[in-house]
């Protein structure tokens, strides 16, 4: 699988944008981007995913460098809540794996 | 639904005991693995299944058998614990394992200490 580099950790001011940036410069044609998170004492949740355009949801904007060597992870106001460790993970396209290979991610620290 | 859910939430054991930690979920996946997390650290790979009577290694396998006898449940056993096995597990289930854009549910971790 590919490696994703992070930072170690950011911080952010409560309500204030937040773009968490990702490294990738051996991703591959197939190879999707995905981010999840990691709130304190619980299991992982999906974020969002992407191939080459930038994404959309409820919870964050992808948004992936058109050559796809980095993406970044974009919260449009951090809340108290967001304060996480956020992992970017990519997946291979056509696998017979679901595997996620997590690195250590970016801890993201909120303040009020 | 219930999602994926993990027995029991913490669990001490003395280095020799055996133990299964549990792993179900409701949502019909095709897909379960096994994580451990240690402090500090992101997750790694214990074991893996694509389907009922379907297992796999992942990175980290020594020390850990599985087996995969209905779509819901996912046990995962320890044989003889050992302190280097002290670390928060975590169960995850996706629909299918073939497509990439699937998401993963991760159940709440269950913290193993072992003395």
């Amino acid at each position: 699988d590919a490696k994703t580099t992070q930072p170690n950790s950011m911080e952010s001011n409560e309500e204030e944008p937040v773009h968490l940036p990702c490294n990738h410069s051996t991703i591959s044609g197939t190879d999707y981007i995905h981010w999840y998170r990691q709130l304190p004492s619980q299991g992982p949740e999906y974020v969002i995913h992407g191939l080459t355009s930038n994404v959309n949801n409820r919870m964050a904007s992808l948004a992936i460098a058109e050559d796809r060597k980095s993406s970044t992870l974009i919260l449009h106001r951090a809340t108290l809540r967001d304060a996480a460790v956020y992992y970017c993970i990519l997946r291979r396209y056509g696998g017979s794996q679901g595997n996620l290979i997590f690195g250590k991610g970016t801890k993201l620290s909120v303040k009020p | 639904n219930a999602g994926v859910t993990q027995t029991p939430k913490f669990q001490v054991l003395k280095t020799g005991q055996s133990m299964t930690l549990q792993c179900a979920q409701d949502m019909n996946h095709e897909y379960m693995s096994w994580y451990r997390q240690d402090p500090g650290m992101g997750l790694r790979l214990i074991h893996y299944s694509v389907g009922a009577g379907i297992t796999d290694q992942g990175e980290v396998p020594n020390g850990y058998n599985v087996s995969r006898s209905t779509t819901e449940d996912f046990p995962l056993r320890l044989l003889s614990a050992a302190p280097s096995q002290t670390s928060v597990y975590f169960c995850a289930s996706s629909y299918s394992a073939a497509r990439t854009g699937e998401t993963q549910y991760f159940g709440p971790g269950t913290r193993l200490l072992v003395l």
